[in-house]
């Protein structure tokens, strides 16, 4: 069973960057053809996808942050992180790592853009 | 991008009652890519539905989606205890992914 736990500092200085590492047990983060994703909620508001990783290093960001984000994978480590540059007050969430959702048949599989597991979350606050 | 709408926003019901979830898109949802999920406190969200109707490995088919294009329904036949949580959809018809902003299903 696919496991995913986020690690990272809880508080980020405003301008500064958030790095976050999201750590993957129970399976190779290079098997089959799912993607691996980073997802915020702030306090109150909804769920905003963040973008996606696959195992290659191929990447697709939400156009709303794109020009802060930056997702690398390591593959040796079984791991993928986030990089969120110039943060402020705004950019204050828990944030979620997630793989893309998939199943297989006996002949194939299937790889969609829904999210399944989730990993536990992790409180992010910006503030001097 | 595609805005989601959930109503109600809060549903008081009892156990063994049935709940009716809805989640309204803002333009069709392309080849019903429409997901549900349950968030209990200080839990990570756990995927019940996908592709509208399916359900994932594990979830109880008390569990039921429907729906098409604009208009998508969650329905739970018979409230169980730990069925009390937040609900909520997610369209991945159309990048970027977006999310509903969820109906709270509270205990009456």
């Amino acid at each position: 069973q696919v496991q995913l736990q986020e690690s990272g500092p809880g508080l980020v200085k405003p301008s500064q960057t958030l790095s976050l590492t999201c750590g993957v047990s129970g399976d190779s983060i290079s098997s089959g053809g799912y993607h691996w994703n980073w997802i915020r909620q702030p306090a109150g508001k909804r769920l905003e996808w963040i973008g996606r990783i696959y195992a290659s290093g191929s990447t697709n960001y939400n156009p709303s942050l794109r020009s802060r984000v930056t997702m690398s994978v390591d593959t040796s480590k079984n791991q993928f992180s986030l990089k969120l540059t110039s943060v402020t007050a705004a950019d204050t969430a828990v944030y979620y790592c997630a793989r893309g959702g998939g199943f297989c048949s006996r002949t194939s599989c299937y790889y969609g853009n829904w999210f399944d597991p989730w990993g536990q979350g992790t409180l992010v606050t910006v503030s001097s | 991008e595609i805005v989601l709408t959930q109503s109600p926003g809060t549903l008081s019901l009892s156990p063994g009652e049935r709940a009716t979830l809805s989640c309204r898109a803002s333009q069709s949802v392309d080849s019903n890519y429409l997901a549900w999920y349950q968030q209990r406190p200080a839990q990570a969200p756990r995927l019940l539905i996908y592709g509208a109707s399916s359900r994932a490995t594990g979830i109880p088919d008390r569990f039921s989606g429907s729906g098409s294009e604009t208009d998508f329904t969650l329905t739970i036949s018979r409230l169980e205890p730990e069925d009390f949580a937040v609900y909520f959809c997610q369209q991945y018809g159309a990048s970027p992914y977006t999310f509903g902003p969820g109906t709270k299903l509270e205990i009456k």
